[in-house]
């Protein structure tokens, strides 16, 4: 079936560097993408989302591209922190449903190193 | 206002047994879902939910797993004669009433381990 993967499984940067994870998705039919974090023992918490009719959305620190010609998402993270250290997932829209009904990437660990 | 509840955080059950998790959304929450996650993968969708209605259940498996979302209470995953590929973190999420977003807030998860 088709399903939303990872480039990158682990990534590790310095704090303030500049962070990009990157996504690729296979459903065209996606009109929904969002980015996920998960520290250690807890569950997913909501980063930020975009709908296919932007290219484009930014949040506090967090950027997000999509790219739909190459079915790309990456998310940008000003000045990391390490508090930022955790695994990120990006998420799509399964099967053009209104609802909830998400297919998960992977995932991929950021590192941030004092 | 409280976030996604689930409890127990960690459920320990021998093969055979039965697990049951339970999930109370977010204060205006109505609609509920599942997802499980096994070690080193992403988030798999289980089950949606509202009040007293399955909406969708395409992600759960056919035998020894069923969810309610009874008027009053909270959402219940049950699985019944536990077996090892079944130890996973059960994630609940919940989204507002009447929206029908697809921005889910999760729970802390319930870890089942069956030995």
């Amino acid at each position: 079936g088709e399903s939303v993967g990872l480039h990158l499984p682990t990534l590790s940067v310095q704090e303030g560097d500049n962070s990009i994870i990157n996504c690729a998705y296979s459903n065209s039919a996606s009109d929904y993408f969002i980015w996920y974090k998960q520290e250690s023992g807890k569950g997913p918490q909501f980063i930020i989302d975009i709908r296919s009719n932007m290219d484009k959305r930014q949040g506090q620190r967090v950027t997000v591209l999509l790219n739909k010609t190459v079915k790309h998402l990456s998310l940008q993270i000003a000045a990391t922190q390490p508090g930022d250290s955790a695994v990120y997932f990006c998420a799509e829209n399964a099967g053009g449903t209104s609802y909830g009904k998400l297919t998960f990437g992977q995932g991929t660990i950021l590192t941030v190193h004092p | 206002n409280a976030g996604v509840m689930q409890n127990p955080r960690h459920l320990v059950r021998r093969r055979g047994q039965e697990a049951r998790l339970r999930c109370s959304p977010m204060k205006g929450h109505s609609h509920v879902y599942w997802y499980r996650q096994l070690p080193e993968e992403g988030l798999k969708f289980m089950v949606y939910l509202q009040k007293e209605n399955i909406i969708d259940e395409s992600g759960m498996p056919k035998e020894r797993f069923s969810a309610e979302f009874p008027k009053e209470g909270p959402s219940i995953l049950r699985i019944q004669q536990v077996v090892r590929g079944d130890s996973a973190a059960y994630f609940c999420a919940s989204s507002p009433r009447g929206d029908g977003s697809q921005t889910l807030y999760f729970g802390p998860g319930t870890r089942l381990t069956v030995t």
